[in-house]
């Protein structure tokens, strides 16, 4: 059971590339959502979505987009890399009912440069 | 909006010994969730233990504990006989209910456990 998958692990960035953080869950959960956590920081909330189709900003979104085609996937774009998202970034997923804990992946350590 | 503060950005517990550490929630809903979620140094968000708010009972999982305070708006978690892999970052993080909307997160609390 794969649970959250997120590609890549690790990446660097030089100032003004542009990149897709993959994220795909075999759960078939309806919410998923990414976060960024800074160093010695908890996570912050970039975007979100409920089902299919449907996307929201967090509280950080400026900098990144988000699409959701399938239950399954939910990449995240950064276009025009900086420095200040130099991060880790987790993708999680939840049920809509039953269960209400989120469930994580691995995270992405991105370093722009 | 609701907010989640952790006061103890570190915190340090002798082996088999016990920690409780804070956690505050500010809302103004009455139904919630709480969890406590564990981040060892391998970066993975693990979950320790959750709490409905409807739930007057403390939630329990083998040697972690919660103490909710729901008036107080509270919400500690005790680690029992503590054990050399209970060191990592721990967040307490909040979700309203039904499930419509996100977690958030406190800053965290770096555990060490010492020997």
């Amino acid at each position: 059971n794969a649970g959250v998958t997120q590609t890549p692990k690790f990446r660097i960035l030089k100032i003004g590339q542009s990149m897709t953080l993959q994220c795909t869950q075999d759960m078939n959960h309806n919410y998923m959502y990414w976060y960024r956590q800074d160093p010695g920081m908890g996570l912050k909330l970039i975007y979100y979505s409920v089902g299919a189709g449907i996307t929201d900003k967090g509280e950080v979104p400026n900098g990144y987009n988000v699409s959701r085609s399938t239950t399954e996937d939910f990449p995240l774009r950064l276009e025009l890399a900086a420095p200040s998202q130099t991060s880790v970034y987790f993708c999680a997923s939840s049920p809509q009912w039953g269960r209400t804990e989120a469930f994580f992946g691995q995270g992405t350590r991105l370093t722009v440069v | 909006a609701q907010t989640v503060t952790q006061s103890q950005p570190e915190m340090s517990v002798q082996e088999a010994e016990t920690v409780t550490l804070s956690c505050t929630y500010d809302t103004s809903e009455s139904d919630y969730y709480l969890f406590w979620y564990k981040q060892p140094p391998s970066r993975q968000m693990i979950l320790v233990i959750r709490q409905e708010a409807y739930k007057q009972q403390n939630a329990t999982e083998n040697r972690f504990s919660v103490n909710f305070q729901k008036a107080a708006k509270s919400f500690s978690l005790k680690i029992s006989d503590s054990q050399l892999g209970d060191a990592a970052m721990y967040f307490c993080a909040y979700r309203r209910e039904p499930n419509t909307d996100k977690l958030i997160f406190g800053t965290g609390t770096r555990l060490q456990v010492f020997p």
